[in-house]
């Protein structure tokens, strides 16, 4: 079965931009999907497809994908954005999860 | 706007299963294709399965085939997963969310989530 790859953990001064990569060959077919997760909630998409964000994602979370890579990338990062990012992706009828990235706001 | 809500925490002993509830507001359930996705503790997300519309029935992850059964009722617009022969690794939340798409771009997501249950199972 197709496996996403995901860092662990990155961190990101307030105020700058930080990107998230998945990686997997499912990629190549399929657009990732993004989910934030904070402590102790459910998890909130927050980008799917080429580039689309769900009404209420403030527009500094953007999405783009090359080959086998999708990104999310937080541009102007604030305090609330520090939660666990996990990516998704479809392989063939079946979906899978990386395993998530832990983004610090220092 | 669709809203889903869970039923609440459970206490399992090994051997014994477990049926989470799914209470589906704002649509009928048969308009939506619902997934369970379960989270063991400090642990990442794990797609377990849910109704596929493309292929016209519910698929579940191989690594709960034969032990997981999702169902739905239509009077009640509300959705089921039960899960059989539960060990300590079964230890987790699961959530409930609604499965979206646009499979002639290569788009799939999952939004809402329900707010999850706890089901430990311990001895």
């Amino acid at each position: 079965s197709s496996e996403l790859t995901q860092d662990p953990a990155v961190s990101v001064a307030l105020g700058q931009t930080v990107r998230i990569t998945c990686q997997g060959d499912s990629l190549r077919s399929y657009y990732a999907s993004w989910y934030q997760q904070k402590p102790g909630q459910a998890p909130v998409l927050v980008m799917y497809g080429k580039n689309n964000r769900p009404s209420g994602i403030p527009d500094r979370f953007s999405g783009s994908s090359s080959g086998n890579t999708a990104s999310l990338t937080i541009t102007g990062a604030q305090a609330e954005d520090e939660a666990v990012y996990y990516c998704n992706s479809r392989d063939s009828s079946l979906y899978v999860f990386a395993t998530g990235t832990k983004v610090t706001v220092l | 706007q669709v809203q889903l809500v869970q039923s609440g925490a459970e206490v399992k002993k090994p051997g014994a299963s477990v049926k989470v509830t799914c209470k589906v507001s704002g649509y009928i359930v048969t308009e939506l294709s619902i997934h369970w996705v379960r989270q063991a503790p400090g642990k990442g997300l794990e797609w377990m399965g849910g109704y596929d519309p493309e292929e016209g029935e519910t698929i579940y992850a191989q690594k709960f085939q034969g032990r997981v059964t999702m169902t739905e009722d239509t009077s009640t617009d509300t959705v089921y997963m039960e899960l059989s022969s539960l060990t300590s690794e079964d230890t987790a939340v699961y959530y409930c969310t609604k499965w979206g798409a646009i499979p002639t771009v290569g788009t799939w997501w999952f939004d809402p989530w329900g707010q999850g249950t706890l089901v430990t199972v311990s001895s």
